[in-house]
């Protein structure tokens, strides 16, 4: 069965502080993986990582694969309280219809 | 605003009873996927269109569940006789075909079953 885990649950940090989320992965047909942040509604699309080893980023986050190792992180750097959310990994596979979601990472950051 | 739309947003309803959600998708998007997220889970993929063809079911799908998308555009999700344990954020997402890796989502509706 598709199994895509996430770690830690859930994480509080101070303003400023940098985040490291984990996501590892054990699918079949591995095609792709994405990242989302899910603040109080939709799931909003950050990354989508195909290739190992190359960083994908925008402004303070950046995200890099290990289809290896089978996982992927995304890092946050200086923190914001509107950083403030749970972050999903999702996994993309050949032959499946639909996306395949871990529990997330809550991250809740102080001022 | 041309995302994906949702509605109603909140819905409580006491056990037993029967409710409909819809999904408005983004209007060139041929697939149409709704999932359910429990608190501190993450999605669970339930069912998927093409078009007006239902082509998944998931097993969490029980037979209290049915989804319609009859002209190929909106979609319908209904709950006949209600459980608690439907409880749940019901998510709507859509994509263009043969790009199911860009699923945009809707803000959900968020099911309360007393």
């Amino acid at each position: 069965e598709d199994k895509v885990v996430q770690s830690p649950l859930s994480l509080v940090v101070h303003e400023g502080d940098t985040v490291t989320l984990n996501c590892s992965y054990e699918v079949t047909n591995f095609r792709s993986l994405l990242w989302y942040k899910q603040e109080k509604k939709a799931p909003t699309f950050l990354f989508m990582l195909t290739s190992s080893g190359i960083e994908k980023k925008s402004g303070r986050l950046s995200s890099i694969l290990d289809k290896k190792e089978l996982f992927s992180i995304l890092n946050i750097t200086a923190t914001q309280t509107g950083d403030s959310a749970v972050y999903l990994c999702a996994v993309d596979v050949t032959g499946a219809n639909n996306l395949f979601f871990g529990t997330g990472t809550r991250l809740t950051v102080i001022p | 605003d041309t995302g994906v739309s949702q509605d109603p947003r909140h819905k409580i309803t006491k056990r037993g009873q029967n409710v409909t959600f819809r999904c408005d998708p983004i209007s060139e998007h041929n697939r149409l996927y709704w999932y359910r997220q429990t608190l501190g889970q993450g999605p669970e993929f339930l069912t998927y269109f093409q078009n007006e063809a239902q082509l998944e079911k998931s097993r969490l799908l029980s037979d209290r569940f049915s989804a319609e998308r009859p002209k190929g555009s909106f979609s319908t999700l209904e709950i006949q006789r209600t459980e608690q344990g439907d409880s749940a954020m019901y998510l709507c997402a859509s994509s263009l075909l043969g790009q199911k890796e860009t699923q945009y989502f809707g803000p959900g509706t968020r099911l309360l079953v007393l």
